[in-house]
């Protein structure tokens, strides 16, 4: 099975530092990597697909990049509406998917 | 506009079932498989399985095998998730969600609200 990590687990920022958080997989998924972001409460939603592809009506301050095992999901210039905890996920196996245990950004 | 829309919150005791439902509305049903998602209080997504709408055949994640069974009623496009003799760490927040091709993978694209099931004697 693939397994994914995330890092850091939790990070402090302030309105309109530029955060970046990483995911890794366990062996390599080309570009199938996805993000979502979730806040307390709510169903996930998909922000990036296919490790660099912006979902539709996600702002452009989300950026995500990557390939193989390495991936990284970068919010320019955060905003109050950013803070929620981020996890990606492999879809490199199709339809057998694993999600990262996430990354928790709150207020500095 | 597409919609998943899943039954209300449970409270059920140990050893009895639950069944879930995620009614689903604004897309052709049959077009989309289903994923079912786990949350435990406090914790992270955990990837259940999901189910080929079409043919109503169910793929369970390492986990969730047993006493999991996913389903459908395609004449009300609906997939239904049953858990069977519970247990205190069944507790957690279950969400169904839509797969969509997604470059050369694929993505959970439309979520359900969530459902609570809280297993307490």
């Amino acid at each position: 099975d693939i397994q994914m990590t995330q890092s850091p687990s939790s990070l402090s920022a302030s309105v309109g530092d530029r955060v970046t958080i990483t995911c890794r997989a366990s062996q390599s998924i080309s570009n199938y990597l996805n993000w979502y972001q979730q806040k307390p409460g709510k169903a996930p939603k998909l922000l990036i697909y296919a490790a660099s592809s912006l979902q539709s009506g996600v702002p452009s301050r989300f950026s995500g990049s990557g390939s193989g095992t390495d991936f990284t999901l970068t919010i320019s210039s955060l905003q109050p509406e950013d803070f929620a905890t981020y996890y990606c996920q492999q879809s490199y196996n199709t339809l057998l998917f694993t999600f990262g245990p996430g990354t928790k950004v709150d207020i500095k | 506009q597409v919609q998943l829309v899943q039954s209300g919150s449970e409270l059920k005791k140990p050893g009895a079932s639950v069944k879930v439902s995620c009614k689903a509305s604004g897309y052709t049903f049959t077009n989309y498989a289903l994923n079912w998602v786990r949350q435990a209080p406090g914790q992270g997504l955990e990837w259940m399985g999901w189910i080929n709408t079409n043919t109503g055949n169910p793929t369970y994640a390492q986990g969730f095998t047993g006493r999991f069974v996913f389903s459908l009623d395609t004449s009300v496009s609906t997939a239904y998730l049953q858990i069977s003799s519970l247990k205190p760490e069944d507790t957690a927040v279950y969400y169904c969600a839509r797969v969509v091709r997604a470059g050369s993978g694929y993505a959970l694209d439309y979520w359900g609200q969530g459902t609570l099931v809280t297993v307490s004697s």
